[in-house]
């Protein structure tokens, strides 16, 4: 069964703190790997979609990378606006096309 | 931009009683969703549709149906709400062939007394 994985379940961070977030997937042939920003009470807000390894995409302080297992989400110099749930997602290949399936999502806080 | 509304933010309602949540989006998507989303547990998919009047079981669709009269619109219908069902519900709709990105509207939050 596909599994998407995302670690750490939360993360504390000083302004200023850059780290990573993990997203790690088991299926073959990708088709694509999303990353979504959740904000309390709203729905999730798309940031970005990976295709092949080795692809890299940025906004503003986020860079999302992908390999053939796992796909990065790097926060550089953190500001306490980017507290939010992130969460990544893979097409859902044992199922109907269109279908995501999503990990439960990285709990960031960044503390002024 | 894609936009995707849902008919109410919160609401609150009574056990037994039949709830109408509604979504509609504004981008001609053909790939609409609905979602329940709680504590621990992330998004689970309840039911989903490719086309008006198609629909299909996600993964907990018991307690849950859905309705697609039309492109723009999917409704989700709690035949008789129970305390179990008081959770976060998102709408989402794709497009099919180009991406398979999802946006979502912005959630009900529903609790059911």
């Amino acid at each position: 069964e596909d599994q998407v994985t995302q670690s750490p379940e939360a993360l504390r961070l000083q302004e200023g703190e850059s780290s990573s977030l993990n997203c790690s997937y088991t299926v073959s042939g990708l088709r694509g790997l999303f990353w979504y920003r959740q904000d309390p009470g709203k729905g999730p807000e798309f940031l970005f979609t990976l295709y092949s390894a080795g692809e890299e995409k940025e906004k503003e302080r986020l860079k999302a990378t992908l390999t053939k297992k796992e796909s990065f989400l790097h926060i550089t110099a953190p500001k306490p606006e980017d507290s939010a749930t992130y969460l990544c997602a893979v097409p859902n290949y044992g199922g109907s096309q269109g279908n995501l399936i999503f990990g439960k999502g990285t709990k960031l806080s960044v503390k002024p | 931009d894609v936009k995707v509304t849902q008919s109410s933010r919160y609401l609150v309602k009574r056990t037994g009683e039949k709830v109408f949540l509604e979504c509609v989006q504004d981008m001609d998507h053909e790939n609409m969703f609905w979602y329940r989303q709680d504590p621990g547990l992330g998004l689970r998919l309840i039911y989903f549709s490719y086309d008006v009047k198609m629909k299909e079981k996600g993964d907990i669709p018991e307690g849950y149906s859905v309705s697609r009269e039309k492109k723009e619109r999917f409704s989700l219908i709690l035949e008789s709400a129970s305390t179990n069902q008081t959770s976060m519900y998102l709408c989402a709709s794709s497009s099919p062939g180009v991406s398979e990105t999802q946006y979502f509207g912005p959630g009900t939050r529903l609790l059911v007394l």
